[in-house]
């Protein structure tokens, strides 16, 4: 069965830094792109990053480029994104979900709030 | 960078009733088109892919169709576990898109 467990969220200040995980199961990690989705409270969805099978090549939204960066470690089967300079409207539930964007994680709530 | 416009934001709709929704994409994008349904507090579930396929497990009341720019979500008779949020997304080039939602509420 595949799994996608994220954690690492919480409140962070203005300013701050976080660091996501993704941990994946149930697939080959390895095989597959894998991206970042977010979603302010109340609001749609947002597309965040995307990173490819090995590593090697990454995109991301105007909003966070600069700011954030997205990995991985496939030997631990994990994805990660690295968030600084936080901002209030960086606030959301951020997902990952593989490339088909037939499996996602359960979402973890990140608040940027003083 | 691909806009892609949902319609509508919201209805109301009554059990048994023909939903469509759309969405336009700014530019081509092939059939890189997918559909997914968000419940409250729920991820998201991905119910057409390549825009006209069907997602396994899903049921055959929903529809995808379009190519290019217009591409429509169809469900033929709507029923009470139906009430969602539906986001179409462009992933043809990055950044990808998703349209704004469109909430599905019951009349």
């Amino acid at each position: 069965e595949v799994q996608l467990v994220e954690s690492g969220g919480g409140l962070v200040q203005p300013g701050g830094s976080l660091r996501l995980s993704c941990a994946a199961s149930g697939f080959t990690f390895s095989s597959y792109w894998m991206h970042w989705v977010r979603q302010a409270p109340g609001k749609g969805l947002v597309w965040v990053s995307r990173i490819n099978s090995d590593g090697s090549s990454t995109s991301y939204a105007d909003s966070v480029k600069g700011r954030f960066t997205i990995s991985r470690d496939n030997a631990k089967n994990t994805l990660y994104l690295q968030m600084n300079s936080l901002r209030a409207e960086d606030t959301a539930v951020y997902y990952c979900a593989r490339d088909d964007f037939n499996y996602w994680g359960q979402g973890t709530l990140v608040t940027v709030s003083s | 960078d691909i806009q892609m416009t949902q319609s509508p934001s919201a209805m109301s709709a009554s059990v048994g009733d023909r939903v469509t929704i759309t969405c336009r994409a700014s530019q081509g994008i092939s059939n890189y088109l997918a559909w997914f349904q968000q419940k409250p507090g729920k991820v998201p579930k991905r119910l057409i892919y390549a825009s006209s396929s069907l997602q396994s497990g899903v049921p055959s009341r929903f529809s995808g169709s379009g190519s290019g720019t217009e591409f429509t979500l169809t469900i033929s008779s709507l029923q009470p576990e139906d009430f969602a949020t539906y986001y179409c997304l462009q992933h043809n080039s990055y950044p990808h898109t998703f349209g704004g939602g469109t909430k599905v509420e019951i009349k």
